[in-house]
């Protein structure tokens, strides 16, 4: 089985920086995804995360050790729409097991 | 069309009700999967096919059905809805055989049981 752990709800400042941290136990790994959800909208990709170490793509980055079973998601220079939930999902054998998600919210 | 579309956007149904949710893509690709989402619980897998004419279950299946006749369409079917299946449903695709390729979320429909 899996199991993905990342924190209910963060707050951060306008401008700020914020770390998302996701811890998984899994019985299979073929990469770990993170994506974006706005409320009443679909989710949508982030990254995409299959070997240790930093990815980074803009403001956004995202960091994997597959030996500690961690991921976390950087954002940077934080803007008002970055309020959002954000979805850790790991890949398994074709699927993908998604944690219950972080709600970000940025205040000015 | 372009992507993936869901219908209907919502919907309020009488509990032992048979109820159908559509989804088509029109990107040509392989693998297609039906998600749950409820509050506290995230995204669960129902359903998945990885090509059409093939179909598997996912982490909640039951009292779910679902068919993949061609490589477009992925309908869900609650054949007796019950209260507990009030939820936000999206259908997901993503391209090629590669576990590692990202999925496509549609707008998702929202489903109450009365």
């Amino acid at each position: 089985g899996q199991n993905i752990d990342q924190p209910t709800e963060m707050t951060a400042t306008e401008g700020a920086i914020v770390q998302i941290n996701c811890t998984y136990q899994t019985s299979g790994f073929n990469g770990l995804f993170w994506y974006q959800q706005h409320a009443g909208e679909a989710p949508t990709f982030l990254s995409y995360n299959v070997l240790d170490g930093l990815e980074e793509k803009g403001r956004f980055s995202s960091f994997l050790s597959r030996s500690k079973g961690y991921s976390y998601l950087l954002l940077k220079e934080l803007q008002m729409k970055d309020s959002a939930s954000y979805l850790c999902a790991v890949a398994g054998f074709q699927k993908l097991v998604f944690g219950t998600g972080t709600r970000l919210l940025v205040s000015p | 069309i372009a992507g993936i579309t869901q219908a209907p956007t919502s919907q309020i149904l009488a509990a032992g009700r048979r109820m159908t949710l559509r989804c088509t893509q029109d990107m040509r690709h392989n693998a297609m999967y039906w998600y749950r989402q409820d509050l506290g619980l995230g995204l669960r897998l129902i359903h998945y096919s990885n090509t059409a004419g093939t179909t598997g279950k996912g982490e909640v299946p039951d009292g779910y059905s679902v068919s993949r006749a061609n490589t477009d369409d992925f309908p869900l079917t609650l054949a007796s809805a019950v209260p507990s299946q009030t939820s936000v449903y999206f259908c997901a695709s993503r391209q090629g055989t590669s576990v590692g390729n990202e999925q496509f979320f549609g707008p998702g429909t929202r489903l109450t049981v009365l």
